[in-house]
């Protein structure tokens, strides 16, 4: 398994801002993902964090909205732009992948947009 | 493609009764499924998962699910439900690539009376 953290842990935002959260693992992954769960919801995936490379979007995401880096196999931030209350949700993080049977979620992240 | 039905989203039952939370499935190639959990306020917690051998699977605080292939369905149950169990459950699957991708039912709310 994987130990898995997440900075903030919650916050609130004024529309038009961005916020960036961070997303820590305590080893090395191939894999790491971003997932949103909108109020009563459940969990979307919003992209692929590939390293080294731009992340891979789902439909209905783009990277002008939530722009990802990974600078290496333990880090990752996702950055919510222009936000608006549309945006409020938990955003998730985890990690899995190949030779990982299961993916291991992070805390979530909080956010509520007035 | 992949989905994942959770009938019920809303399940109430009383302290010492059976929980049975129904999840059916639908992937063109063997899935791997998986049971989590989300306390309030909290991320994601595999309770347990099938990828391949047994159909019975047993997992934490109690759990089990059976994959049935001729239903297409990784039902979770518990035979004694305790109080302590009231939380969110989603079933999900994945397609076994190299992806890791995961997708999820909508949830299921579960309730424990005393």
């Amino acid at each position: 398994s994987a130990v898995i953290s997440q900075k903030p842990s919650r916050d609130i935002c004024q529309r038009g801002t961005s916020l960036t959260i961070q997303c820590q693992v305590d080893s090395q992954v191939t894999m790491m993902f971003w997932y949103r769960q909108q109020p009563g919801q459940s969990l979307t995936l919003i992209a692929t964090a590939n390293q080294g490379s731009e992340a891979t979007y789902e439909s209905g995401f783009v990277i002008d909205k939530f722009p990802i880096s990974r600078p290496n196999l333990t880090f990752s931030t996702l950055t919510v732009s222009n936000m608006s209350p549309e945006d409020s949700s938990i955003y998730l993080c985890s990690v899995g992948g190949l030779g990982w049977e299961t993916q291991y979620f992070g805390p979530g992240t909080r956010l509520l947009v007035l | 493609a992949q989905s994942v039905t959770q009938l019920g989203s809303h399940v109430s039952v009383s302290e010492g009764a059976l929980v049975l939370l129904r999840c059916n499935y639908s992937s063109s190639v063997p899935p791997y499924l998986f049971w989590y959990v989300q306390y309030p306020n909290q991320g994601l917690q595999l309770l347990l998962k099938y990828t391949t051998g047994a159909t019975l699977v047993k997992g934490i605080n109690g759990f089990e699910a059976e994959f049935k292939k001729s239903e297409t369905s990784f039902h979770l149950t518990k035979p004694s439900a305790h109080m302590s169990d009231a939380a969110e459950y989603f079933c999900a699957v994945s397609d076994n690539s190299n992806t890791g991708k995961l997708i999820f039912g909508q949830g299921t709310t579960l309730q424990v009376k005393p």
